[in-house]
């Protein structure tokens, strides 16, 4: 069965600061990889996705995500995190379904908290 | 411009009393699903259509029932809401391409309290 684990319930870091939140997954096959933010008493937004390609993936708001196969990882990243990114990131495996459809297997989420 | 629209956002209902949560989009996607989510937790799949085909996750409960009138419209009627019940309920949509590739666009979500 496929899954996500994201190890930290939450992250502190200082506005400035590189930030990293961190996800391993377990799949059969290959890994279709997603995050997610999710402000409060709002919806999920999408951020990025790893498919196949450059294990180094580039999304929305600066994120940045690296896929370590050998490490079964997909750790999310910013170079200078700001006040307005602390949220609750979900990082996501693709579980299929029938034909044309999927369904998401989230972790459990890690609150970032991004101090001034 | 809203892609995926939840109303209403928030919705407070009896014990019992049935509800309806709706959802739409502009996106024309085959796909539409139904998650909840409690408190700060994982959001769950409750069930999904791909286009007028309903599917059921194994373990959503027979109180929780859905409808797609339409491509734009889906809608999630609790029959009989539990203290449970109380949750975020979070509508999503992918094209349903079959490629594997498709990104899940999440609406803003409708909040659920049961007293």
């Amino acid at each position: 069965a496929q899954s996500v684990a994201q190890p930290e319930d939450q992250v502190n870091v200082a506005e400035g600061n590189p930030l990293t939140v961190k996800c391993t997954y377990s799949v059969s096959g290959n890994p279709y990889l997603f995050w997610y933010v999710q402000y409060p008493n709002r919806g999920l937004q999408f951020l990025l996705k790893y498919i196949t390609g450059d294990n180094l993936v580039k999304g929305s708001y600066g994120f940045e995500a690296e896929f370590n196969k050998s490490q079964t990882s997909f750790h999310l990243k910013k170079p200078s995190a700001l006040v307005s990114d602390s949220a609750l990131y979900f990082c996501a495996v693709r579980d299929f379904l029938l034909f044309g459809t999927d369904k998401l297997i989230f972790g459990t989420g890690t609150r970032l908290q991004v101090f001034p | 411009d809203a892609m995926v629209i939840q109303n209403p956002r928030y919705q407070v209902t009896q014990f019992g009393k049935p509800v309806t949560l709706s959802c739409s989009q502009t996106l024309n996607h085959n796909v539409m699903y139904w998650y909840q989510q409690k408190s700060s937790q994982a959001p769950k799949l409750l069930f999904h259509y791909y286009d007028k085909d309903f599917n059921n996750e194994a373990d959503t409960p027979d109180n929780f029932q859905s409808r797609r009138p339409n491509t734009s419209f889906c809608f999630l009627d609790i029959r009989s809401p539990g203290l449970g019940d109380a949750a975020m309920y979070l509508c999503a949509t992918s094209r349903g391409s079959g490629s594997g590739t498709d990104t899940q666009y999440f609406g803003p979500g409708t909040r659920l309290t049961v007293l």
